[in-house]
């Protein structure tokens, strides 16, 4: 099957600092999805971004697909970003996503 | 539009007993997906349903686990017997029939005792 590799493992940042995270995959895909885990749990949709480059307030992403990565970008870290970040991928002709072990951060007040 | 619908949220059952996890999609969304948690790991794929079919089933373990998604009302997780490593959470997703794009309830977090 499919490999999902994540980068770093874990990070820790001082509130303000940018952060960026990164997603190594095996195979040519037809969906990633970036994803943050709460300190509770939750899973919140970030980005669908198969390809190119997205942005939404202090986050954004760029999936290069030929090349196999993906980067999430953070910036400005706040306190309330703390949690886990999971990248995920459907390879060509499946029909599942595929978890990276994550990333995971905390950012000190 | 309301998310992804999971029910119960946690759910405590005895060795032996039986689990039923519910998964209401979004609307439009004919597309079901189970991914499994276990403690400090990543999601695993379980099952992808669609209405009244299960399309890939290949990441459920054989035994006890089943899986279903009606005609008519949320899809269903269903452990029997369960054991202590069946202690979980236990996330439904779902897409709709022209996008890829998976949106995740909330999780039902089972725990056995």
């Amino acid at each position: 099957g499919i490999q999902v590799e994540q980068s770093p493992p874990d990070l820790i940042l001082q509130e303000g600092a940018n952060s960026t995270l990164r997603c190594n995959f095996s195979d040519s895909v037809n969906n990633l999805q970036w994803f943050h885990q709460n300190p509770w749990g939750q899973l919140i949709n970030l980005f669908y971004i198969p390809s190119g480059t997205k942005q939404n307030g202090r986050l954004s992403a760029t999936t290069v697909a030929t090349e196999r990565y993906s980067l999430l970008y953070i910036s400005s870290s706040q306190t309330t970003d703390s949690g886990v970040y999971f990248c995920a991928v459907e390879r060509i002709g499946g029909s599942r996503l595929t978890f990276g072990e994550g990333t995971q951060l905390t950012v000190n007040p | 539009n309301a998310g992804v619908m999971q029910n119960p949220r946690h759910l405590v059952r005895r060795r032996g007993q039986e689990a039923r996890l519910r998964c209401s999609p979004m609307k439009g969304h004919s597309h079901v997906y189970w991914y499994r948690q276990l403690p400090e790991e990543g999601l695993k794929f379980m099952v992808y349903l669609q209405k009244e079919n299960i399309i890939d089933e290949s990441g459920m373990p054989k035994e006890r686990f089943s899986a279903e998604f009606p005609k008519e009302g949320p899809s269903i997780l269903r452990i029997q017997q369960v054991v202590r490593g069946d202690s979980a959470a236990y996330f439904c997703a779902s897409s709709p029939p022209s996008g890829r794009e998976q949106y995740f309830g909330p999780g039902t977090r089972l725990t056995v005792t």
